[in-house]
């Protein structure tokens, strides 16, 4: 089974500066995806980045970067330069082995971001 | 324009009623999902279907049904079974195991 773990329910930052949002997670398979959304007051879900198990460098979209700790069980999200656009719930997931394609999702990060 | 569409967004529903939430989607996506999601609770997988006339449980199917007859098309029902339908309903879809596309979304009242 997966599962996936984010231990901030909330994270306050100033604009214009970067921000960390922690996910670990845990899995027995050895070939996993791990994808970040976006969850704005709307609802609609966002996706913004992935990483692939056996990717050898940390993926980068634009001013989000994941920070993968293989080791460790870590998948952080780095926010740069934060925008008031940028407050919203942030959800961290994965899928593993042959059930690739079904996401488990974490309880979410509530990021506001303060001018 | 691409994309995902759920209808309706809001849906009220008496105790012991049957409901049908839309989903339609014209990514040529094979793979469509459908989540629940209680107030500040994660996503939880309901159903999900990889091919045309084949459909699999989820973490928390009991209550819910599905079809999936056309590839473009993934209505999920809300049965008279499910105690506690009152959630937010989320459609996705995806090609494989690559990122899942959402739609905007169904808020379920139970009255």
């Amino acid at each position: 089974a997966q599962k996936i773990t984010q231990t901030q329910p909330g994270m306050f930052v100033q604009e214009k500066e970067a921000v960390t949002l922690d996910c670990t997670y845990d899995t027995s398979d050895p070939s996993y995806g791990l994808f970040w959304y976006k969850q704005p007051s709307s609802g609609e879900m966002i996706f913004l980045i992935y990483q692939g198990s056996y990717d050898q460098q940390n993926a980068t979209e634009g001013r989000y970067s994941l920070n993968f700790q293989k080791a460790r069980k870590s998948a952080n999200l780095v926010i740069s330069a934060s925008q008031l656009g940028d407050s919203a719930t942030y959800f961290c997931a994965m899928a593993a082995g042959t059930s690739y394609g079904k996401l488990t999702f974490g309880q979410g990060t509530i990021l506001t971001v303060h001018p | 324009d691409g994309g995902i569409t759920q209808s309706p967004k809001y849906l009220f529903r008496k105790e012991g009623q049957n409901v049908t939430l839309s989903c339609e989607q014209n990514l040529n996506h094979d793979a469509m999902y459908w989540y629940r999601q209680d107030p500040g609770q994660g996503l939880r997988l309901i159903y999900y279907s990889q091919i045309v006339n084949d459909f699999q449980k989820g973490d928390i199917a009991e209550g819910y049904s599905v079809s999936r007859e056309k590839k473009e098309s993934f209505p999920l029902t809300v049965t008279s079974a499910q105690k506690n339908p009152t959630a937010f309903y989320l459609c996705a879809s995806s090609i494989g195991g690559h990122e899942q596309f959402f739609g905007p979304g169904t808020r379920l009242t139970v009255l």
